[in-house]
């Protein structure tokens, strides 16, 4: 079984520029988050989609973060424009259940390392 | 608003030996779960043990357990036998029935030969 994939696995830009990750889920995974992890600290949720829906996006700073997630399945995060405390490590993830999809295990991706500059 | 806290940022232990890894939370909700993760020095990271808040049994996959002390709100991680393999950073993470996720900041764990 594949795992979750991620692009680009890394991505170096200047401030004030846009950037854009995509993650391809687990096949069938009806669940999927976004996490930022700045160095030393633990994943936090960004955005979690039940199916193409959006489930919780409390924490995104919807002022330059968005993200979509086109019919149930690949999902794209942006950041525009990108400031230097958005330096840190993307992590998608996915999750089986359609319900209460937090309490499944979560399933990884490698992650997205942004250097802002 | 639901809390994870890992009070130990490092730990070390000696390989083949036992170490316990702390975790404390809070939450609202009677019903929720509580996880260990594994991420290895860039590798992803993985599931190690989880625990549903009603069973009052302690969870247990191969050499890792948890104490689950419900009313405490602590979620320890114990690792016998440890081996080189083990040495990551460990995130405990816990999970509200309606989704949101909170993980720990992390302990990273060093195993010496």
């Amino acid at each position: 079984e594949a795992g979750v994939a991620q692009s680009p696995r890394y991505k170096i830009i200047e401030k004030r520029q846009s950037v854009a990750f995509w993650c391809n889920p687990i096949s069938g995974h009806a669940t999927l988050y976004w996490y930022q992890q700045i160095l030393g600290q633990g994943p936090k949720l960004l955005i979690q989609f039940q199916n193409n829906g959006v489930v919780d996006d409390s924490q995104l700073p919807k002022d330059r973060f968005s993200a979509e997630r086109l019919k149930g399945v690949d999902s794209t995060l942006k950041i525009q424009p990108a400031k230097l405390e958005d330096s840190a490590v993307y992590l998608c993830a996915s999750s089986l259940s359609p319900a209460g999809g937090g309490t499944d295990t979560q399933y990884f991706g490698p992650g997205t390392r942004l250097t802002v500059l | 608003a639901q809390t994870v806290t890992q009070s130990q940022p490092e730990m070390s232990v000696q390989e083949a030996e036992t170490v316990t890894l702390s975790c404390t939370y809070d939450t609202s909700e009677s019903d929720y779960y509580l996880f260990w993760y594994k991420q290895p020095p860039s590798r992803q990271m993985i599931l190690v043990i989880r625990q549903e808040a009603y069973k009052q049994q302690n969870a247990t996959e191969n050499r890792f357990s948890v104490n689950f002390q419900k009313a405490a709100k602590s979620f320890s991680l114990k690792i016998s036998d440890s081996q080189l393999g083990d040495a990551a950073m460990y995130f405990c993470a816990l999970a509200e029935n309606a989704g949101k996720s909170t993980f720990g900041d992390g302990t990273t764990l060093t195993v010496k030969p």
